[in-house]
């Protein structure tokens, strides 16, 4: 299994609403990520989680919050969230080495639309 | 911090080359990445460079020359599928982990 798989697709959530967005891989990758896309913009870093501890949060707001369950998961929490948290949310894994750097493997994203 | 620059938009034929340069400035270097993004979908992964020279993947080759701090990636016999955005990335070697940064993105349309 080389894929990291993203649940929904699609979310379309109000302001007031709390919602979670679920990723999963299989690859025994021991690093995984949260990015955030805007349209026509480079993804943006949120969280990274190494061996299940959160090692990098990116001033994210706490509205939104990460969860690692396990090696193999990987959880979005979002809540009163604005209409400007609007994007592709993307997950990401990878192999975790200190001198080498593989490449990272995305999900498909959850295009995330809060009105 | 990092900063990548890269082309916005590149257009060519089909069977055409193209090249999509990319220079960048980082306090630590783990070497250069490649992804492809097409419309809608995911970030790809397709080259890793960390040493100098050229790394060939099929129609697709990436350079790098740290020296300059530029790297490249070419892109050969061009099809329609190849139309998507192209963003060179740099991690970040401030911590165990580090950070994957992206430049803004190469916009590669090709025409029939």
């Amino acid at each position: 299994d080389t894929e990291v798989t993203q649940t929904p697709k699609h979310l379309v959530m109000g302001m007031t609403n709390k919602k979670s967005l679920k990723c999963e891989q299989h690859m025994g990758h021991r690093a995984m990520y949260w990015y955030k896309q805007k349209a026509k913009k480079p993804p943006e870093l949120m969280f990274v989680y190494s061996y299940e501890k959160l090692s990098i949060n990116e001033s994210v707001p706490s509205r939104f919050s990460p969860e690692c369950p396990n090696s193999s998961l990987l959880n979005l929490h979002l809540h009163a969230l604005q209409p400007e948290d609007s994007a592709l949310y993307l997950c990401a894994s990878s192999q975790e080495s200190r001198t080498v750097v593989y490449g990272y493997t995305f999900g498909s994203g959850t295009r995330l639309t809060v009105v | 911090g990092q900063s990548l620059e890269q082309p916005s938009e590149v257009t060519a034929v089909e069977g055409a080359i193209v090249q999509i340069n990319c220079t960048y400035q980082t306090s630590g270097f783990y070497g250069l990445s490649w992804y492809q993004q097409h419309d809608g979908g995911a970030p790809t992964f397709l080259s890793y460079n960390a040493l100098d020279g050229l790394e060939e993947t099929g129609r697709f080759s990436s350079f790098l020359s740290r020296s300059d701090s530029y790297g490249y990636l070419l892109l050969q016999e061009l099809q329609m599928k190849d139309s998507a955005s192209y963003f060179c990335a740099v991690r970040d070697v401030g911590s165990t982990l580090g950070r994957l940064y992206f430049g803004r993105g190469t916009q590669l349309t090709v025409w029939p």
